[in-house]
């Protein structure tokens, strides 16, 4: 089946640094991505869509120039943290959508980078 | 703008009892559901989904999901719960038609299932 991977699975880095996280289809093309966020024992909060060839899209509160995204092909999305901070340690997810037809599509998701800000 | 409510933070049940997960929503125009089990520190892993035709789905793991159209529901369920089931279980939802692709996510129930 699809597969989608993220890396790297954990992170640690001090305040004021940047962190990029990957995001690929390993399998299929992914013309799209998305971005999600979880604080623990808590639900996925949609951050931001990844387009390939263009801006991503971003969720109302999400600084867009702190969460960089660059969708640089059909199978790469990345998620640069800028200027990091404690308050931005979480659990980052993103997902793929892969069409099954004109109205379906299957959406998997990466198994989550926990990123940890001292 | 489409929603989805877990109505229950934490459901514990007995090793061998039937269980189920609440799950409600609302979307304009047919809805296209899903239910997700997450493990500690892992990503989302795909149970099962309704697009249309029959209202009960079957899904991985034993897992089946009743669609209720007038209750807007969509409760998962299990005729036999097993330790190995205690997980984060997540409804989500999105349209069937449109533009859209990204899925919103209930809150979240926290399955414990006791030996």
């Amino acid at each position: 089946g699809a597969v989608v991977s993220q890396h790297p699975s954990r992170v640690i880095c001090k305040s004021g640094t940047s962190v990029k996280i990957e995001c690929r289809s390993l399998d299929f093309q992914a013309t799209t991505m998305f971005w999600y966020r979880q604080f623990p024992k808590q639900s996925l909060m949609l951050m931001a869509t990844s387009n390939e060839g263009s801006k991503a899209t971003y969720e109302q509160g999400v600084e867009k120039d702190k969460f960089l995204i660059n969708h640089a092909s059909l199978t790469l999305s990345t998620l640069t943290v800028t200027s990091a901070h404690p308050e931005d340690s979480s659990f980052y997810i993103c997902s793929a959508p892969r069409s099954r037809g004109p109205t379906s599509y299957e959406q998997y998701f990466g198994p989550g980078t926990r990123l940890t800000v001292t | 703008a489409q929603s989805v409510a877990q109505p229950e933070d934490q459901v514990n049940v007995a090793e061998g009892n039937p269980l189920t997960v609440k799950c409600t929503y609302s979307v304009s125009g047919n809805p296209y559901l899903f239910w997700y089990v997450q493990y500690p520190n892992r990503g989302l892993q795909f149970l099962l989904k309704y697009i249309t035709g029959d209202n009960l789905v079957k899904g991985s793991y034993g897992f089946e999901a009743e669609f209720n159209k007038s209750q807007t529901s969509f409760h998962l369920k299990k005729p036999s719960a097993l330790v190995s089931d205690s997980a984060l279980y997540f409804c989500a939802v999105r349209p069937y038609s449109g533009s859209a692709r990204q899925l919103t996510f209930g809150s979240g129930t926290q399955l414990t299932v006791l030996p």
